[in-house]
């Protein structure tokens, strides 16, 4: 079965540090998405993204976030300078419709200390 | 924006009873309901979902109802076993041409005793 990959699985950044999470969705997906997931909360809508553009964002994808696909598989989210509050599970996830069948990445589980 | 609340917040049966998690949307425009599955630090997997066009969709021990009149949705496990143990989220989407989100419920974690 197909599958969402991201790397790292987990990561430990200092405050205000930039780190950038990677993604490789389903290769035959056109759309891809980031969500997070605080320690014991629900999973969060961040933002999506199609034809190489963001397609909806939510109030939490501030100016600190930005997605990229720099090629033909990777996808990725960067967070410019890290709080203590972005510590949460980040998952990607990629579908091959808007609205039916993501797919969900393992996670990378973000530190911020 | 769409608000989506899941009740209960856990929920303990037996092995071999059945299992309900309820969720109630607020947006009228959503049109896609899926059913997540979350182990302890794993991916959410998607166990069922359901489209707005449908009222009920079975897939062995699990099935999903979808009441559009009073926007809600629930999940049913029949038969529990030990290995349902886990986080279950509802979710509801609306999908406005190239845009979709899914917004999650709070969770029900279901603990399934011998």
């Amino acid at each position: 079965e197909p599958e969402v990959t991201q790397t790292p699985s987990h990561q430990v950044t200092q405050m205000g540090q930039e780190v950038i999470l990677r993604c490789v969705p389903i290769s035959n997906h056109l759309y891809f998405y980031w969500y997070r997931q605080i320690l014991g909360q629900k999973v969060e809508f961040l933002v999506s993204f199609y034809n190489n553009e963001i397609s909806e964002k939510s109030e939490i994808f501030d100016d600190q976030f930005s997605v990229e696909r720099p090629d033909g598989s990777n996808f990725t989210l960067k967070i410019r300078s890290t709080k203590l509050e972005d510590s949460a599970m980040y998952f990607c996830a990629s579908s091959e419709t808007p609205n039916y069948g993501y797919t969900f990445g393992s996670g990378t589980r973000l530190t911020v200390v | 924006g769409e608000n989506v609340e899941q009740h209960p917040s856990t929920l303990s049966v037996q092995e071999g009873d059945s299992a309900v998690i309820k969720c109630t949307y607020s947006d009228s425009a959503s049109n896609y309901f899926p059913w997540y599955k979350q182990e302890l630090g794993k991916r959410p997997q998607l166990i069922i979902d359901i489209r707005s066009n449908v009222g009920e969709k079975k897939d062995q021990r699990i099935a999903v109802t979808l009441n559009k009149t009073a926007k809600h949705f629930s999940l049913h496990i029949t038969e529990t076993q030990p290995e349902d143990s886990a986080v279950y989220f509802c979710a509801a989407s609306i999908s406005l041409g190239t845009a979709s989100k899914l917004t999650f419920g709070t969770g029900t974690r279901l603990q399934v005793t011998l």
